[in-house]
């Protein structure tokens, strides 16, 4: 089955720094990619998406790229603010396989005024 | 405008006592994941339903859970004769119709925990 790993497990970065998140999967099948925001005691909430006949895509200040030979895909953050401070997860979903969502194990941002 | 529901938010049950989480689809939308998060981890799918249907279940703990999604109401996840280990966050998200790249939105999610 599907196997996603996200790096790194916690970022610190300075008010107005960039962040990058790290993804890989396993199965070459997977075609839809989606980012999702958690903060403390809430919902996940989808941020940016990719799907895989796409390999970059932007939305304002957040960017992601694909790389499905690697099979691997990465969030960007630019000008980050504190209130970007939060749990990301990465995910990866084969349309082929179980039809179910794999989701990273996160990654705590956090921005430092 | 109303997103996902949940209820109740927060369910507080002794152990061996039966659990009972409720969600509620996004208007138009016809599939429901549920998915457990233990505090300060991921995200772990557990079932995933169409109306009267399910789809995958391979996240499923093969006893004491169980899910439903019928023609009529909110998708039930029920826990029977519940353990310590069974307090987490339990989300469900919908998505729409059938598609390849469709999204899922997630709702506020039930804290459960055992006492």
């Amino acid at each position: 089955g599907e196997n996603v790993e996200q790096h790194p497990s916690t970022l610190s970065v300075q008010e107005g720094d960039s962040a990058v998140i790290k993804c890989t999967y396993s199965d070459s099948a997977s075609n839809y990619f989606p980012w999702y925001k958690q903060e403390l005691g809430k919902r996940p909430q989808l941020i940016i998406d990719i799907r895989s006949n796409v390999g970059e895509k932007k939305d304002q200040r957040i960017a992601v790229t694909l790389n499905k030979t690697a099979k691997h895909f990465s969030l960007h953050i630019t000008e980050t603010q504190p209130e970007d401070s939060a749990v990301y997860f990465c995910a990866a979903r084969s349309y082929n396989y179980g039809q179910n969502f794999v989701f990273g194990p996160g990654t705590r941002l956090s921005v430092l005024p | 405008n109303a997103g996902v529901m949940q209820n109740p938010r927060h369910l507080v049950r002794r152990r061996g006592q039966e659990a009972r989480l409720r969600c509620s689809p996004m208007k138009g939308h016809s599939h429901v994941y549920w998915y457990r998060q233990l505090p300060e981890e991921g995200l772990k799918f557990m079932v995933y339903l169409q109306k009267e249907n399910i789809i995958d279940e391979s996240g499923m703990p093969k006893e004491r859970f169980s899910a439903e999604f019928p023609k009529e109401g909110p998708s039930i996840l029920r826990i029977q004769q519940v353990v310590r280990g069974d307090s987490a966050a339990y989300f469900c998200a919908s998505s729409p119709s059938p598609g390849q790249y469709f999204e899922q939105y997630f709702g506020p999610g039930t804290r459960l925990t055992v006492t």
